[in-house]
């Protein structure tokens, strides 16, 4: 059951770099989302894909990119990395009803200098 | 204004105890569903309860139950007979039901469990 799919598990980066985050997912989901989690804000919705085709923005959009490649991957890239962005980036994907369950990648620990 | 409000940063409770931790929403939606995830020290997000805004009854999962009060706008997470293994941080999310709605989370409990 591999469920949700996030590589890599672990990236240092410095200021400037660009890095694509992957996530796929083998459950035929149609929704997938990006979070990401800092110390004491809980999760922030980076972007979302409502389905295959769609992205949009969420709370926290500025200094990412995405890509819904097709139904299974859905991927996150930060072309300019700021030491701002230092964080870990959830990866989930929804499938079915509306009130459904998010289902989460484990995560990506991404460190900028 | 937040739409997820947990007012507990921290909880401690003795092993075999029950505790409660907060979940306070804030929406003019009549559908919406409430969920409670799980963050262990590893880091993966687990999904533990959902209660849906018209679901008559309090969710259950084996030892966690929702204490859903509509009026008070309160979604409360119960834990019975706590284990060391419920150690860790503890998420309520809420999804409106109008259009295409996200999961807005709030900003968690950490829970200790002692022996």
């Amino acid at each position: 059951n591999a469920g949700v799919t996030q590589t890599p598990k672990f990236q240092v980066l410095k200021t400037g770099q660009s890095m694509t985050l992957q996530c796929a997912q083998d459950m035929n989901h149609n929704s997938m989302y990006w979070y990401r989690q800092d110390p004491g804000m809980g999760l922030r919705l980076i972007y979302y894909s409502a389905s295959e085709g769609t992205t949009d923005k969420g709370e926290v959009p500025n200094g990412y990119n995405v890509s819904r490649l097709n139904k299974r991957e859905f991927s996150l890239r930060l072309e300019s990395a700021a030491p701002s962005q230092t964080s870990v980036y959830f990866c989930a994907s929804r499938g079915g009803g509306l009130f459904q369950p998010q289902h989460f990648g484990d995560g990506t620990r991404l460190s900028i200098l | 204004a937040q739409k997820i409000t947990q007012t507990q940063p921290g909880m401690f409770v003795q092993e075999k105890e029950a505790v409660t931790l907060d979940c306070t929403y804030d929406t003019s939606d009549p559908s919406y569903g409430l969920f409670w995830y799980k963050q262990p020290s590893s880091g993966e997000m687990i999904f533990l309860i959902y209660q849906g805004s018209y679901d008559q009854q309090n969710a259950t999962e084996g030892r966690y139950s929702l204490n859903f009060q509509k009026a008070r706008k309160s979604a409360n997470l119960v834990i019975s007979a706590s284990q060391l293994g419920d150690s860790a941080m503890y998420f309520c999310a809420m999804r409106e039901g109008t259009g295409y709605s996200t999961l807005t989370f709030g900003k968690g409990t950490m829970l200790l469990v002692s022996p």
